[in-house]
Parts: C-alpha cells; sequence; structure tokens
C-alpha cells in the first residue's frame, strides 16, 4: 500500500486566495483526519470523518475553513480565503477502527 | 476531560546518554497508547503502542514504553541515544470515538 497521500507538499499562496489540500487514505480505513501543526500551538485535530461522515469539527478555527469527504478514497480541507496565520503543515491521517493511524506526508503551506 | 501531558518541551543530551521522556494521560475508558516521532521535516511515525497485556513495550529502535495505569503514565525510554534520534516525540491516548489526542510533543537534541 502506497500509505496516505497527501497533495501538494507545499503551497505557497497569496492571502486572499482559496488553498485546496488534498487527502487520500489507506484502502479499507474508515476513518480520516486532519491535523493542523505549528510551533505555537503543536498538533491540532480540525476535523474526522467515519465512513465518509463528519464526525467532529469542534477543531475547525474559522468559517473560512471547510472539509467533505466525498467518496471512502478522497478528502478536501478549503481555506477560503487564507490569511498568513493559516501557515502551517497540514496532516490528514487515516485508520481503521482502533487501530493505528497513518500519517501522511502533510502539506506545508506558506501563506503570504 | 481527556489529555495528554508531556513533562518537558525540550531535552539535550549527549550521545550514548539515556532517555526518559515523561508523558500522563487523563482518561477514563479502556488505554490505548502511543509514543509517535516525528524526525526533522517529515510526518509522524509509529514508535510503539500499547493496547493491553504486557505492560512494558517494545517499539523500533531500540525505544521502550511502560504504562502504569497506577501512575497514568507511558514514559518512553532508550538506554543510549545516537544523533539520528534527534527528532520531536508525541506521546498520544486514543479518545472516544477513535480520536487520537496528542501532548504538546517533546523535541529532543542529541549532540554527538
Amino acid at each position: 500500500d502506497a500509505g496516505v497521500i497527501q497533495s501538494p507538499r507545499h503551497e505557497v499562496t497569496e492571502m486572499g486566495q482559496e488553498v485546496t489540500l488534498r487527502c487520500k487514505p489507506i484502502s479499507g480505513h474508515d476513518y480520516l483526519f486532519w491535523y493542523r501543526q505549528t510551533m505555537m500551538r503543536g498538533l491540532e485535530l480540525l476535523i474526522y470523518f467515519n465512513n465518509n461522515v463528519p464526525i467532529d469539527d469542534s477543531g475547525m478555527p474559522e468559517d473560512r475553513f471547510s472539509a467533505k469527504m466525498p467518496n471512502a478514497s478522497f478528502s478536501t480541507l478549503k481555506i477560503q480565503p487564507s490569511e498568513p496565520r493559516d501557515s502551517a503543515v497540514y496532516f490528514c491521517a487515516s485508520s481503521s477502527g482502533q487501530s493505528v493511524y497513518t500519517f501522511g506526508s502533510g502539506t506545508r503551506l506558506t501563506v503570504v | 476531560a481527556q489529555s495528554v501531558s508531556q513533562h518537558n518541551h525540550h531535552v539535550i543530551l549527549s550521545e550514548a546518554a539515556s532517555l526518559e521522556l515523561g508523558c500522563n494521560y487523563s482518561y477514563g475508558g479502556t488505554v490505548n497508547l502511543f509514543w509517535y516521532v516525528q524526525y526533522p521535516g517529515q510526518h509522524l511515525q509509529l514508535l510503539l503502542k500499547y493496547f493491553s497485556g504486557d505492560p512494558l513495550v517494545k517499539g523500533i529502535k531500540g525505544f521502550e514504553a511502560e504504562f502504569i495505569k497506577s501512575k497514568f503514565s507511558f514514559n518512553l525510554r532508550k538506554p543510549s541515544v545516537q544523533w539520528s534520534d534527534t527528532a520531536e516525540y508525541f506521546c498520544a491516548v486514543l479518545g472516544g470515538y477513535n480520536k487520537l489526542i496528542f501532548g504538546a510533543g517533546t523535541r529532543l537534541a542529541v549532540h554527538p
């Protein structure tokens, strides 16, 4: 298995632009998680899905953030409009039941 | 409330020194505990996990951790660190609804 695949690896965008981050979980995993990592706040859980349904989005910082999982093999995290304080590394992870999480390589987002 | 506390934010050691990173958790349910490692510029990787059974868990690269239920602790140990162990280490507990709750992380720097 190729593991959890995230794209792009790096994204640099201007303030106010829309940013879309993509994630392909491991086949057969029914949980998908989006995390944000910054020096100041560490690892923050933004939202997670079970069987494509959002279970807990309490970590989503603002209405500018939205996430979807249209099918079992794809999820997106969108920021519109983006702001410099959104600069971070965004990780996607997937798991099956109570198995170990597998993390993707992350997307390093820089908003200038 | 579910939480994980890591006592040390930064640890600096010389090669061959022994390592112990503290981790305490707060969770009332069945305890599943993890240590993840993040090497510079990389994603999180599983070091070891505890689900049940022997409270002394051995992981990859010579790491081990001991689950002490009475102390709500899951400290990570390695008898002799190497320069290549320089990384950030995260303790985590699996909370309700399969949600992984991370500690703030401990940055380890190993000097040759």
